[in-house]
């Protein structure tokens, strides 16, 4: 089964640093982009930025660039997402997704999603 | 990169249908026949249910269907379930590897 699995939820302090993770399975997972995209309370959907494991090629959003990381690790098919510094306002829902092979420039497998919350 | 424009909420009775749109610029819907949708039940991940404007991957219901005319996406759901109602958002590339989703059309099934 194609799967996306991402890491727990995560309660955390303003200022503090977090990774959080999205391990991909039954599939060739350097030959797909992953995409992360948040869902703060009560809002919709925002594209964060792309990465393809292949070659670590990596796209973000005007809004996110310089505010997050992607990364990968291709030994163990996951990709991160991470901060230096939280701020209460990335308290949201974080997803990642896979660039379909078959569905172009659509997202076709979901993680079940990361619940980041900061707070003091 | 502006999130693309949705209605807030749509709603429709069993077995009627209805159609929610997505408005974006000559920069994304526009420029590009790529426009996709997600099916979002509360506390659940997106789903695909439309790719390039109209096309449904297998195993989403003809039900769902997508348009495009200008910088306007358009997503149509016919015969009306209860099942249907979530929050649906469309999403457009935007080029170049870039991405923007609209801000979400909730759909009550009344």
């Amino acid at each position: 089964e194609v799967q996306l699995v991402q890491s727990g939820a995560e309660v955390k302090k303003p200022g503090e640093s977090l990774k959080i993770s999205c391990k991909g399975s039954g599939y060739r997972f350097t030959a797909y982009w992953i995409a992360w995209v948040r869902l703060m309370p009560g809002q919709g959907l925002e594209w964060m930025g792309i990465i393809y494991p292949g070659d670590s090629d990596t796209t973000y959003s005007p809004s996110f660039q310089g505010q997050v990381t992607v990364s990968t690790d291709n030994s163990i098919s996951t990709t991160y997402l991470q901060w230096n510094s939280l701020k209460a306002s990335d308290t949201a829902m974080y997803y990642c997704c896979r660039g379909s092979g078959i569905y172009p420039h659509a997202f076709d497998i979901w993680g079940q999603g990361t619940m980041v919350t900061v707070s003091s | 990169q502006s999130a693309l424009t949705q209605p807030a909420s749509v709603s429709g009775s069993p077995g009627q249908s209805i159609t929610m749109s997505c408005t974006g610029t000559s920069s994304d819907v526009g420029s590009y026949n790529l426009v996709s949708w997600y099916q979002q039940h509360p506390g659940k991940a997106p789903k695909l249910i439309i790719y390039e404007g109209s096309k449904r991957p297998s195993g989403v219901s003809n039900r769902f269907s997508g348009s495009k005319s200008g910088n306007t996406a358009s997503l149509t759901i016919s015969g009306l379930q209860a099942e249907d109602e979530a929050d649906y958002y469309c999403c457009s590339y935007a080029g170049p590897n870039t991405w923007v989703f609209g801000g979400g059309t909730k759909l009550t099934v009344l």
